[in-house]
């Protein structure tokens, strides 16, 4: 079985200062895929990054930023000088082997965060 | 292209009363899935399709039905709501060969409430 947890649950700051989302998972597969996906207000989930269990780099996409441990099973997200705009429902979600020749995808139960002008 | 489109956006329904979720996507994938989010729990899976005439459960099947006679459409069935279905529902879809990493596109979701 799979799971991720997602430990905070609401989190507020105020805005330009940096914001890290914890995300820690548990899978006994050897080769899995990691994902951060974004809920604004309005409702869509917004794919934000993948990463598979082979590529340890962390990875940086303008303001957001990915930390990929596999020696601790986390995966998380820092998002610097935060603005409004990134107010929303964060989740973060493992896909591992499920057999049938199909992955399955678990989600945490996500993160939300507010960002206060 | 579309990606994945779901109809209806709002529904309401009477405990009782079936309806029927309708998902459709023009991406070629061959998986698709339905989750439902609830307040506090994520999204959870309620079933999958690995191709046309496959499909298996997820963690939340009770109450609700699909099948997949076409690779682009994935209804989902709830045969006689209650209450408890109550619930944002996302359809999903994605490659299943490894070298997409499977990531999965969602529907815009379908609000329903059950009363």
């Amino acid at each position: 079985a799979q799971k991720v947890t997602q430990a905070q649950t609401e989190i507020s700051v105020v805005e330009k200062e940096d914001v890290t989302l914890d995300c820690v998972y548990e899978t006994r597969d050897t080769t899995y895929y990691l994902f951060w996906y974004k809920q604004p207000p309005s409702g869509e989930l917004v794919f934000l990054i993948r990463r598979n269990s082979f590529d340890e780099q962390n990875e940086i996409s303008g303001r957001y930023s990915w930390n990929f441990q596999k020696s601790t099973s986390s995966f998380n997200f820092t998002i610097t000088a935060s603005q409004v705009v990134d107010s929303a429902v964060y989740f973060c979600a493992l896909s591992a082997y499920s057999g049938a020749g199909s992955y399955q995808l678990t989600f945490g139960k996500g993160t939300k965060l507010s960002v206060i002008p | 292209n579309a990606g994945v489109t779901q109809t209806p956006k709002f529904q309401v329904l009477k405990t009782g009363q079936s309806m029927t979720l309708q998902c459709a996507q023009d991406m070629n994938h061959e998986y698709m899935s339905w989750y439902r989010q609830d307040p506090g729990m994520g999204l959870r899976l309620i079933h999958y399709s690995v191709g046309a005439g496959i499909t298996d459960q997820g963690e939340v099947p009770n109450g609700y039905n699909v099948s997949r006679s076409t690779t682009e459409d994935f209804p989902l069935r709830l045969l006689s709501a209650a209450p408890s279905q109550t619930s944002v529902y996302f359809c999903a879809s994605s490659y299943s060969r490894a070298s997409s990493g499977y990531e999965q596109y969602f529907g815009p979701g379908t609000r329903l409430t059950v009363t």
